[in-house]
């Protein structure tokens, strides 16, 4: 299996413009998970899916974001407009089934907005 | 808030020394797992305790987990430099335990 999937690796986009990150997760997981690192705030966990449909967006930081997962191999996260304090790494992960299952990493999408 | 926190920031030891990470915790969980993270790379798994175990083995990797004291630790033995990375523990939280919280991570230096 290719693992987790994003695009782009890095980005890097002027104060104003929207932002879309890309995930594939691995095929046949129920679960996409979306995070953001960031060196001041560590490992953020902003939002959650289960079988496409998000169950806990309450780590989304503000209205400017927005996440949608149209099907099973695919999920998006939109920042718009972006900002200088969006610059982060975005990471995107999958796992099977729900409590106590390892989770699946992507290489993270390198966001820096200047 | 994080779930998490381990302990210490950050660690350098000599390749063949072993390297001994915590992690504690708030709230009741239903298991714990370590993650490493290469730089500038995704976290990988490394190991899950569940809360009605005491300790677990995984290769040179020994994690504990004191329920009582809501903590746990992670033990790498005989470190080489490819084990320089971050170290994360990860908690379940959450109405169904679905989502993982992370620590501030411990980053660890092997030198050779």
């Amino acid at each position: 299996d290719a693992g987790v999937i994003q695009s782009p690796r890095h980005e890097v986009t002027e104060m104003g413009q929207e932002v879309t990150l890309r995930c594939k997760p691995i095929s046949g997981h129920d679960y996409l998970f979306w995070y953001r690192q960031t060196m001041m705030r560590g490992l953020e966990l902003l939002i959650y899916f289960n079988n496409n449909v998000p169950i806990d967006d309450s780590g989304m930081p503000e209205d400017r974001f927005s996440a949608k997962m149209p099907n099973a191999s695919f999920s998006t996260l939109k920042i718009q407009p972006s900002e200088p304090r969006d610059s982060a790494v975005y990471f995107c992960a999958s796992s099977l089934y729900s409590s106590g299952n390892t989770i699946y990493f992507g290489e993270g999408s390198w966001l820096t907005v200047v | 808030s994080q779930q998490g926190e381990e302990d210490p920031q950050a660690l350098s030891i000599q390749e063949g020394e072993n390297a001994t990470m915590n992690c504690s915790y708030k709230t009741s969980i239903n298991n714990l797992q370590w993650y490493r993270q290469n730089s500038g790379r995704g976290l990988v798994h490394l190991i899950l305790i569940r809360s009605n175990e005491r300790e677990k083995h995984s290769g040179r990797l020994r994690v504990t987990l004191d329920t009582s004291k809501k903590s746990s630790s992670l033990l790498i033995t005989a470190s080489r430099a490819a084990d320089t990375a971050s170290y994360f523990c990860a908690t379940d939280a959450g109405e169904y335990g679905n989502k993982l919280v992370f620590g501030a991570g411990t980053i660890l230096r092997v030198k050779s």
